[in-house]
């Protein structure tokens, strides 16, 4: 069964820390995908990567960064977390096909910053 | 600039009744896919259907289909005899393979179903 797993399902932390929120895919997949999703605002892209190494921002870059180092990895990191930052976050993948591919997606993970 | 829109914060809908849940779309690319997801309490991202720009006819999934009107841009989902299990937040979503395959999400529906 093809997955898209989620380090941790529920994470809380405090203000101004470091916080890695890690995803790994098993589906041999190139683009790897950061969102974050709040009520009312449906789902907002951070940042998405196509390759190993590779990164693009998305629409809601600022306070975060992105690492992939190997392409079936994509982590998520808040260099000092805020209240603000609180939020459903969902890791997803999917096949650089021709044609348009669906995204799978992690279970994800709520963040809470105090 | 690619928009997409779910004027339907919340709906319910009888047992074993049809729903529509409404999805309008604005893009000034000729190229494009639209899908449907549901995300039940549990949180996880389920695939439901998919219509390509270009396909003729409407999509069918078993219980789901995609009221596809490019003039209108609209892409509505259908579910044919609602069950309990069909209560969740659904969300519409566009995507481009020529950036990427970057997905664009509406703020989603959030469907009741009353037994």
């Amino acid at each position: 069964d093809v997955k898209v797993t989620q380090s941790s399902r529920y994470l809380v932390k405090r203000t101004g820390e470091k916080v890695f929120l890690e995803c790994v895919q098993d589906m041999d997949h190139e683009n790897m995908f950061w969102y974050r999703q709040d009520p009312g605002l449906g789902l907002r892209l951070i940042y998405f990567s196509y390759d190993v190494k590779m990164k693009e921002k998305g629409d809601i870059p600022e306070g975060y960064s992105v690492s992939r180092e190997k392409k079936e990895r994509f982590s998520l990191i808040l260099e000092s977390a805020s209240t603000n930052q609180t939020s459903m976050y969902l890791c997803a993948s999917s096949l650089l096909g021709s044609s348009w591919e669906k995204l799978f997606f992690g279970s994800g993970t709520q963040l809470s910053v105090l | 600039a690619q928009k997409i829109t779910q004027t339907q914060p919340g709906m319910f809908v009888q047992e074993k009744e049809a729903v529509t849940l409404d999805c309008t779309y604005d893009t000034s690319d000729p190229s494009y896919g639209l899908f449907w997801y549901k995300q039940p309490s549990s949180g996880e991202m389920i695939f439901l259907i998919y219509q390509g720009s270009y396909d003729q006819q409407n999509a069918t999934e078993g219980r789901y289909s995609l009221n596809f009107q490019k003039a209108r841009k609209s892409a509505n989902l259908v579910i044919s005899a609602s069950q309990l299990g069909d209560s969740a937040m659904y969300f519409c979503a566009m995507s481009f393979p020529n950036t990427g395959n970057q997905f664009y999400f509406g703020t989603g529906t959030s469907l009741t179903v009353i037994p």
